[in-house]
This record gives C-alpha cells, structure tokens and sequence, in this order.
C-alpha cells in the first residue's frame, strides 16, 4: 500500500489558517486523497477527498500537487474546536477495503 | 438517525474472559470495519467486511474473530481476553469502498 508521511504536530492561532502537509511520493494513478480528523475522546470523522483536482467543502479545502506526491489541508479559520489529529490516507483500488490510518498530525489551536 | 452505535461503551473483563462487541449502522451501507486504537497511537485496522457475507482481515486480526451478522451488524469477538487487547474500539461503516466513513464512538475495553 502506498504510504503517507505528516509531521507530527503543528500549533496555530485562532482564527487564523492552517496548512497540513501530507507527503504520499508513491502513489498511484488511482489511488484517492482522504482526509480524517479526530477529535479528544471522539471516533473519526471525515473531513475531504480527492483525485486530482483541488476540492472545497464546508470544513476545509483540499490542495492537491500537479504530481500528485503531496497535498495540503487548508483549514481557513482554525477554531478552538478544530484541535484534532488530522489523518491523511490513500485509498485505492488495492487498499480500498483496508481504510489504515498512520500517526496522523496533531494540530493545536491556541487562543 | 443514530448512524453507527456501538455497545457497550466500556466493559471491563478478566484475563481469559470471552466478550463480543456489537456494532450497527442505519445508513444501508454494504461495507464495515473494527478497529484498536491504543493510548496515544493511531487506529489500527482489526478486520473489515466490504459487504454482507464477507470478512477479511486488517494489520492485527489475531486474538479476534468477527461475524457480519446481516447488512446492519457487525460483532467483533474476544475469545480469551488478555490485558495487550486493552484498547478503545471503534466500528465504522461506508456505502462502497471509496466513500466517506463514519465512525461510532468507540468501546473503551479494560482487561485485567
């Protein structure tokens, strides 16, 4: 399975922007780009996903590089409540049954 | 809506004691998954079912056994529990196998 790389943590300020870095150098031409977070003491939830196109929704935006060996979590305005372990994961047609999450990035949000 | 409800919440068992975690979702999605997430670590796939009447198995499936009761349910089982199973469980579902997931709120399991 092609692998995700993402530093360990990352602090920012309320309500100003974050970018999460995610390297995936071996990824293949069918392989999607997702994005989960996890809140304290909560499961997982979804944040966004991609091919090849950069893509918008209402929690975040997705950048994806013209060579698809990375991508960027933009979060516009953090909030106290977006502190959270952001995971970055490939799913593909090899992987598509397995959904393996790594480390993750633990993201903190100070006033 | 409930989406994906997990019970129990906590359970707390003794070494060799048998168990079985239920999970069921409402959304009529065709693919499950278990997963472990230890004390400060990431999840770690357990076993996964892509869709009614299949299992397979994920990174840690030893020491585990599941069954994909109906569309609705999938129960993951601890035969002899041992204190390394000590973990929050979670379960989650998604329609097909590219698609968002959603996640229970998991099942904090202490051996002893």
């Amino acid at each position: 399975d092609a692998k995700t790389t993402q530093p360990n943590s990352m602090e920012s300020n309320e309500e100003e922007p974050v970018h999460l870095p995610c390297n995936h150098s071996t990824i293949s031409g069918t392989d999607y780009i997702h994005w989960y977070r996890q809140l304290p003491s909560q499961g997982p939830e979804y944040v966004i996903h991609g091919l090849t196109s950069n893509v918008n929704n209402r929690m975040a935006s997705l950048a994806i590089a013209e060579d698809r060996k990375s991508s960027t979590l933009i979060l516009h305005r953090a909030t106290l409540r977006d502190a959270a372990v952001y995971y970055c994961i490939l799913r593909g047609p090899d992987s598509w049954g397995k959904l393996q999450f790594g480390a993750g990035t633990q993201v903190v949000v100070t006033p | 809506n409930a989406g994906v409800t997990q019970t129990p919440k906590f359970q707390v068992l003794k070494t060799g004691q048998s168990m079985t975690l239920q999970c069921a979702q409402d959304m009529n999605h065709n693919s499950m998954y278990w997963y472990r997430q230890d004390p400060g670590m990431g999840l770690r796939l357990i076993y996964y079912s892509a869709s009614e009447g299949t299992t397979d198995k994920g990174e840690v499936p030893n020491g585990y056994n599941v069954s994909r009761l109906n569309k609705r349910e999938f129960s993951l089982r601890l035969e002899s529990a041992a204190p390394s199973q000590t973990s929050v469980y979670f379960c989650a579902s998604n329609r097909h196998l590219n698609t968002e997931a959603f996640f229970g709120q998991g099942t904090r399991l202490t051996v002893v």
